[in-house]
């Protein structure tokens, strides 16, 4: 079957940095994403990684281990409007989005 | 970025009746809508697939009489709950994608509330 794990929740503190994993099986592979939800809000676009290594983009960086399964999203100098849910999402080999549960980032002052 | 709006945002209505929510892919073609629902503190569940001019795919368990789509064009795609009872009452989200690109695009969500 398909599966894609993450952390149910996380608690950081604000200007720290927090890394949220990501581990998937599924049948195939075209690519891996993570989106942002607020509470009661649509999920937004936050980075698409197809090929390993690391995607930087602003505060947040994804990175994409295709070998291993595994993904992680790094954020940096946290404020509290990130407090939210991180989804990890995988297109599979029919190009169909698997994803997972979601992790509920908790950002303390 | 791409832009999907839904309509409407929110809704309640009575146990028996018909709710329509419309998506809309307001400057791109999008080829394929998803329609997903999400229940609290859930992740999201894809109920359909639809390519527009085509019958949606209904995921396993979602029953293609309760939930009709229909994707007429290129830029809607519309969901209908049919004899709403409370156990729908959801967050209802649709994403759209453009042919040969991978991103799906999500619309705000609406919330149905059946009483």
């Amino acid at each position: 079957g398909q599966n894609i794990d993450q952390p149910t929740e996380m608690t950081a503190t604000e200007g720290a940095i927090v890394q949220i994993n990501c581990t998937y099986q599924t049948s195939g592979f075209n690519g891996l994403f993570w989106y942002q939800q607020h509470a009661g809000e649509a999920p937004t676009f936050l980075s698409y990684n197809v090929l390993d290594g690391l995607e930087e983009k602003g505060r947040f960086s994804s990175f994409l281990s295709r070998s291993k399964g595994y993904s992680y999203l790094l954020l940096k100098e946290l404020q509290m409007k990130d407090s939210a849910s991180y989804l990890c999402a995988v297109l599979d080999s029919n190009y169909q989005l698997i994803w997972g549960a979601g992790t509920k980032l908790i950002i303390k002052p | 970025g791409a832009v999907v709006s839904q309509h409407p945002s929110r809704v309640i209505c009575k146990s028996g009746t018909s709710v329509k929510i419309e998506c809309r892919s307001l400057d791109f073609q999008a080829t394929t809508m998803f329609w997903y629902r999400q229940f609290p503190k859930q992740s999201l569940m894809l109920m359909a697939t639809s390519n527009e001019g085509s019958k949606a795919t209904y995921e396993q368990g979602v029953e293609k009489d309760k939930f009709l789509i229909n994707h007429a064009s290129l830029t809607l795609s519309t969901l209908t709950v049919t004899s709403a009872h409370p156990e729908d009452s959801s967050f209802y989200i649709c994403s759209a994608r453009e042919e040969d690109y991978n991103e799906q695009f999500f619309g705000p969500g609406t919330r149905l509330t059946v009483l």
